[in-house]
Order: structure tokens, then C-alpha cells, then sequence
């Protein structure tokens, strides 16, 4: 069965730092792999998604995420953070044509100033 | 529409109360998706509808969870005889199916008191 899992729960970096949020997935074949964003209060946001091809893939927001498919994973990047990335971040993985979509548990990031 | 609208954004009902959330998917958009995100969780899978295919109701916790899509757009998630573990966030999305990605709708707050 497709599963996710988002290792780090909770995460916090100082602004201006690097950012590394892990996703690994579970699943038979190539799979559909997306990153969302939740900010307080508010709906979950498309960041990014990979289907095929590069495996480096850029999104909104300064955030880009690379496919190992060697290691099952799908970690998010970005170079420099800024406070208005405080938010929880959602991996998922897809299959198929169906488009259900599998999440992980989210990991919240702080960042402090 | 613009994006997915959901209706209502807060809902406050008594245990053993019927409650029915709606969600207006974008126009055009074939496959319409119900989540539920409950405090500190992630985000759980309950129905899904493409098309005029049959749904798959596969996440629905108990009988007590229902939900229709009429005409291919809008649809209804109707939960029966409340309990007070129903209450989440009630997430819909809407996507052009496969691995498009979902766009989501700001979500209903359910609280059953």
C-alpha cells in the first residue's frame, strides 16, 4: 500500500538559513509526488509536484524538490528562509489516474528571527 | 468558480445532530476529493468522486458518513448522528483528475459539542 512518511514533526531555523524538510514514500511504481503548503488558518497550498523527467523540480515560493528514487524520497529545499515560510508543509504521493493522493503527517516550521 | 468555495467555513452542532457540508469544485474540474484533518494530524482520505464514476467511499469511517456529487459539480458530505470525534477540519478539493494536484478549498471547522 502507498504510504508517507515526514520524518520531522516540527522543525525550527533561523531565518536567512537553509531549509531541509524529508519525505519518504512508499509505492510500487513511479509515483505522483507533491509538497503543500498550510499556513494558519488557511486551505493547503500546491508547492510543487514531480511526475516524470527531471528530478529536480522547482515550485513557487523559492522552494524547489528532488526525486531519489534510489532512497524513496521527495525532500523539500529551500536556500534561505524567510518568516513568512512558517507553516505546516504536507508530502503526498499519488498513483495511477485516480488522483488520490496519500499525505504525510506535515512537519511544522518555525522560523526564528 | 475561481477556486474551490466551501460552505460553511465554522459549524457548531450538538452530539446526535445531521450536519451537511458543501463544496463548489472549479469549473470544469472532474475529480472532487473529501479530506478530514483533525488537530494535529494529517490529513485523511474519505471519498472521492470522478466523473460519473462510482465513488470511492473507501476512507469513510462509518456508515454514518455520506456523500453525493450532483450534476458532476457540487457535492454534499453529510454526516448523521454527530459525535464530538467528528470534529476536524472538513477539506475538500478539486483537480482535472491523474496527477494534476488537487486545489483546495479553505475547509469547514466542525465542532460537535
Amino acid at each position: 500500500a502507498q504510504s508517507v512518511t515526514q520524518p520531522d514533526i516540527h522543525i525550527t531555523v533561523s531565518e536567512g538559513a537553509s531549509l531541509e524538510l524529508r519525505c519518504n514514500y512508499s509505492y510500487g511504481a513511479t509515483p505522483y509526488l507533491f509538497w503543500y503548503v498550510q499556513s494558519p488558518g488557511q486551505g493547503l497550498q500546491l508547492l510543487l509536484k514531480y511526475f516524470s523527467g527531471d528530478t529536480l523540480v522547482q515550485g513557487i515560493k523559492g522552494f524547489e524538490a528532488e526525486f531519489k528514487r534510489s532512497q524513496s524520497s521527495f525532500n523539500l529545499r529551500k536556500p534561505s528562509v524567510h518568516w513568512s515560510d512558517a507553516a505546516e508543509y504536507f508530502c503526498a504521493v499519488g498513483a495511477g489516474n485516480t488522483g488520490k493522493l496519500i499525505f504525510g503527517q506535515g512537519t511544522t516550521l518555525q522560523v526564528k528571527p | 468558480g475561481a477556486g474551490v468555495s466551501q460552505s460553511p467555513s465554522n459549524k457548531v452542532t450538538e452530539k446526535g445532530k445531521d450536519v451537511e457540508l458543501r463544496c463548489d469544485p472549479i469549473s470544469g474540474h472532474t475529480a472532487l476529493y473529501w479530506y478530514r484533518q483533525s488537530l494535529g494530524q494529517g490529513l485523511e482520505f474519505l471519498i472521492y468522486f470522478q466523473g460519473n464514476s462510482a465513488p470511492d467511499k473507501s476512507g469513510l469511517p462509518s456508515d454514518r458518513f455520506s456523500a453525493e456529487r450532483t450534476g458532476g459539480s457540487v457535492s454534499t458530505l453529510t454526516i448523521q448522528r454527530t459525535q464530538q470525534e467528528d470534529s476536524a477540519v472538513y477539506l475538500c478539493a478539486s483537480s482535472l483528475g491523474g496527477g494534476f494536484g488537487y486545489t483546495f478549498g479553505s475547509g469547514t471547522r466542525l465542532t460537535v459539542v
